[in-house]
């Protein structure tokens, strides 16, 4: 089993919509989680922490559970600029990250 | 973009030669990593250091050197004993409190 898995999508969604993403883990020691957006032949770049309490930044929602060890991500009003790939992300003690795979985003006119 | 930089952007060798790729940061943290993406893939994790002068194996460290003799910066060299080495190479830094990586433009290496 991966040690994060994501669905890879694509997620074909219209301008507007609300998407969600879930990411699951395996290692029940993961103190910290991200969602990374990687634009097509890009560098990641951070979008927001994930906090136990859940946090949210303008129309980006993120949630973790660690009961069920998952977090997710949601989007509202979705723009066409949205359009990316977005990693789940988590630490595994070491102070190196582990990166999910990633879940496609197409957001369409 | 972020004090991180990585050059060249573009990199074409034959198979059989070394090849060193460079990294760069400027905002003085001390820990830098060492990613390959490869298409459709996550990131895996080659090599990092948390200090000057030390550093660690990741997961896929077997073809690939690296060195850290100064803060500011951590090559990386992909030998011919890589057995695939074209990929889409990417550094990182982080540095404080939080274990956020920010991450350098990257290498697009081609091995012909």
């Amino acid at each position: 089993r991966k040690e994060v898995e994501q669905d890879p999508g694509p997620f074909n969604v219209p301008e507007g919509a609300t998407v969600a993403f879930n990411c699951t883990y395996s290692n029940s020691a993961s103190q910290s989680f991200f969602w990374y957006r990687q634009d097509c032949r890009k560098e990641p770049k951070l979008l927001m922490s994930v906090y136990s309490s859940g946090n949210e930044d303008g129309r980006f929602t993120a949630q973790l559970n660690r009961a069920s060890q998952y977090i997710s991500l949601l989007i509202r009003d979705s723009k066409l600029s949205d359009s990316a790939t977005y990693l789940c992300v988590m630490d595994t003690g070491r102070r190196a990250l582990t990166f999910g795979s990633g879940t496609r985003l197409q957001v369409q006119p | 973009d972020g004090g991180i930089t990585q050059s060249p952007k573009y990199l074409f060798r034959k198979e059989g030669q070394n090849v060193t790729l460079s990294c760069e940061q400027n905002l003085n943290h001390d820990a830098m990593y060492w990613y390959r993406q490869d298409p459709g893939q996550g990131l895996r994790l080659i090599y990092y250091s948390q200090i000057v002068n030390d550093f660690q194996k990741g997961d896929i460290a077997e073809g690939y050197s690296v060195s850290r003799e100064k803060k500011e910066s951590f090559p990386l060299t992909v030998t011919s004993a890589q057995k695939n080495p074209t990929a889409f190479y990417l550094c990182a830094m982080s540095g404080g409190a939080s274990d956020e990586q920010f991450f350098g433009p990257g290498t697009r290496l081609t091995v012909l």
